[in-house]
């Protein structure tokens, strides 16, 4: 089955400053990459997806790339402000399951 | 609300007392994902129903965890003879095929 792994698990920076989150996965059947964001208490909300077809996609200050040959894909948020202090979750998805990383817990300082 | 909901959002219960936990997907989501999620930790997957089949379920839900989709709308959790360590979130999510998952707000379980 699928195995994603996610670092680093805590992230600090300075407001302004960017923030990267990196995730691998094992299955090269996955083919969908959504990025969700989890403040205290809340459900999981979708930030942003990629799909296995594209390379890249952006929506205002956040990005995700995808490197289908090495499996691996990455969160990137510019301009942080304190208030994208959550914790953030990569998932790959296959046609039927969908795996989660462990979590990054991002700190923007303001 | 037009999203996923659970009911309820708060279960307190001691040790060895059965609990159900309801969740009803958005009306035109045919799968529905259960998942279990502990402090500081992703969602671990639990299981997962295409309209009313179930069609996988991890290793990790052993025989007390029990789950049901039988008109293939909502659907229910048990956990049978609780323990300590099945206090958690436990979040329904549900999908159209090939697209994200959109969860519900979870219910939190506390076995004392």
């Amino acid at each position: 089955g699928e195995n994603v792994e996610q670092h680093p698990s805590t992230l600090s920076v300075q407001e302004g400053d960017s923030a990267v989150i990196k995730c691998t996965y094992s299955d090269s059947a996955s083919n969908y990459f959504p990025w969700y964001k989890q403040e205290l208490g809340k459900r999981p909300q979708l930030i942003i997806d990629i799909r296995s077809n594209v390379g890249e996609k952006k929506d205002q200050r956040i990005a995700v790339t995808l490197n289908k040959t090495a499996k691996h894909f990455s969160l990137h948020i510019t301009e942080t402000q304190p208030e994208d202090s959550a914790v953030y979750f990569c998932a790959a998805i296959d046609d039927n399951d969908m795996r989660f990383g462990a979590g990054t817990r991002l700190t923007v300082k303001p | 609300d037009t999203g996923v909901s659970q009911d309820p959002r708060h279960k307190i219960t001691k040790r060895g007392q059965n609990v159900t936990f309801r969740c009803d997907p958005i009306s035109e989501h045919n799968r529905l994902y259960w998942y279990r999620q502990t402090l500081g930790q992703g969602p671990e997957f639990l299981t997962y129903f295409q309209n009313e089949a179930q069609l996988e379920k991890s290793r990790l839900l052993s025989d007390r965890f029990s789950a049901e989709r039988p008109k293939g709308s909502f659907s229910t959790l048990e956990i049978q003879r609780t323990e300590q360590g099945d206090s958690a979130m436990y979040l329904c999510a549900s999908t159209p095929p090939g697209d994200t998952q959109y969860f519900g707000p979870g219910t939190r379980l506390t076995v004392l």
